[in-house]
């Protein structure tokens, strides 16, 4: 299996642009995670999807960040307008169950200028 | 509140034990995970425990007190790849949260 895949991998871009985050589940996963880290806060969880629905989104920081998640395949988080205290590592992460582990992707690395 | 506890850095020499501590304190509680994390890198599963007690997985073990709110890490005979940071985790009730705590950075030396 390829694993969790995010793209980009690497973003930079200006204060006040869309961003929009990429990332595909590993096969057969019903859960979704969007996470957050920096070295402030460490890791924390965005928005919760179960079944391609948001089931927990307490976590998105504000109405400039929304997530959607159209199929059991395909996720995006997007930031509108990016602000440079955005600046993080984006991490999507895919699970199989409720107790079992979650999977990481590689992660994007975004830059607000 | 929730709130995930453990020492921000630890040191240590290779060939050497080394136990890194997690306290932990969430509304509703349904296991305990432990990540490892390389500079750079995603988080990669190292452990979960539900029950009390040890779980020993090669050099690696966690154990687990629920009452006491308290899950460690252990490492033996250390090698210079296990340099990382390691997350401790819990799951609350209804597992839709895995609260973080914010890493213990593990250096090792030769």
């Amino acid at each position: 299996d390829a694993g969790v895949i995010q793209s980009p991998r690497h973003e930079v871009t200006e204060m006040g642009q869309e961003v929009t985050l990429r990332c595909k589940p590993i096969s057969g996963h019903n859960s979704l995670f969007w996470y957050r880290q920096t070295m402030m806060r460490g890791l924390e969880l965005l928005i919760y999807f179960n079944n391609n629905v948001p089931i927990d989104d307490s976590g998105m920081p504000e109405d400039r960040f929304s997530a959607k998640m159209p199929n059991a395949s395909f996720s995006t988080l997007k930031i509108q307008p990016s602000e440079p205290r955005d600046s993080a590592v984006y991490f999507c992460a895919s699970r199989l169950a409720v107790v079992y582990e979650q999977y990481f992707g590689p992660g994007t690395r975004l830059t607000v200028t | 509140g929730q709130n995930i506890d453990q020492p921000t850095e630890m040191t240590a020499t290779e060939g050497a034990i080394v136990q890194i501590n997690c306290t932990y304190q969430t509304s509703g509680f349904n296991g305990l995970f432990w990540y490892q994390q390389h500079a750079g890198e995603a988080p990669t599963f190292l452990s979960y425990n539900v029950l009390d007690g040890l779980e020993e997985k090669g050099r690696f073990s966690s154990f687990l007190s629920r009452s006491k709110g308290y899950s460690y890490l252990l490492l033996k005979e250390l090698q210079m790849k296990d340099s990382a940071s390691y997350l401790c985790a819990a799951l609350n009730q209804a597992g839709t949260a895995l609260i973080f705590g914010k890493g213990t950075t593990l250096s090792v030396s030769s």
